[in-house]
């Protein structure tokens, strides 16, 4: 089945306590993103990758990290959570060829 | 002026009845469009895919595109309480890599 894997699914975390959320994908797509989504402010995409090795900052990256070694993998990385990071956050892969976005389940973080 | 506007709702509706739900744009590079459905603490899940102007139809969905308008539709026929969830518009160009632009959701219920 085509999808795209985040872990964890809920995580609680105090403030500068550094976490990874994971991303994995199998459908082979090119291109990978992070969103987090908060109340009245939509989507918002926190950093992209248009390939390996190749990443770029989206509209809110501050505080976030992010690498791609491989094609199917896009973790996220916070090195010290703070609270305004609280949020859902969705990882999504996108074929470069027809260009929608797929998307996971989401990962809600809450930082005490 | 945001790069993309939807009404936010929320859009209270009787089972059986047509919905139309509307985004506007700005940019007219824009080629790709898509509507998601995303249920509460769920991932957005794409629900249809248009590449430049036109109609597509998928059962009970039909999306609209008009790109002289700068104005996308999805219209629900027959709509059913399963139905229930936010709908969010998205938008991209092959200009802009891998940065989607998204409407901020119209939150609709269908009353059995």
């Amino acid at each position: 089945e085509a999808q795209v894997t985040q872990n964890p699914r809920y995580l609680i975390t105090v403030t500068g306590k550094k976490l990874t959320v994971t991303c994995s994908q199998n459908m082979n797509h090119e291109y990978m993103s992070w969103y987090r989504q908060d109340p009245g402010l939509g989507l918002r995409q926190i950093y992209y990758s248009m390939n390996v090795e190749v990443t770029d900052k989206g509209d809110v990256p501050e505080g976030y990290k992010v690498s791609r070694k491989e094609k199917r993998n896009f973790p996220l990385i916070l090195e010290s959570p703070s609270p305004n990071q609280t949020s859902l956050y969705f990882c999504a892969s996108t074929s470069r060829i027809h260009m929608a976005a797929f998307f996971g389940q989401g990962t809600r973080l809450t930082v005490v | 002026q945001k790069e993309v506007e939807q009404d936010p709702g929320p859009l209270s509706v009787p089972e059986g009845a047509i919905v139309s739900l509307n985004c506007t744009y700005s940019n007219s590079a824009f080629q790709y469009f898509m509507w998601y459905r995303q249920y509460s603490r769920k991932g957005p899940e794409l629900l249809m895919y248009t590449y430049s102007s036109g109609n597509k139809e998928d059962g009970r969905f039909t999306a609209q595109v008009d790109k002289s308008s700068k104005y996308i539709s999805l219209f629900i026929r027959d709509s059913q309480p399963s139905d229930s969830a936010t709908y969010l518009c998205a938008m991209i160009s092959r200009n802009t890599g891998n940065q989607f632009y998204f409407g901020t959701g119209t939150s609709l219920t269908v009353i059995p």
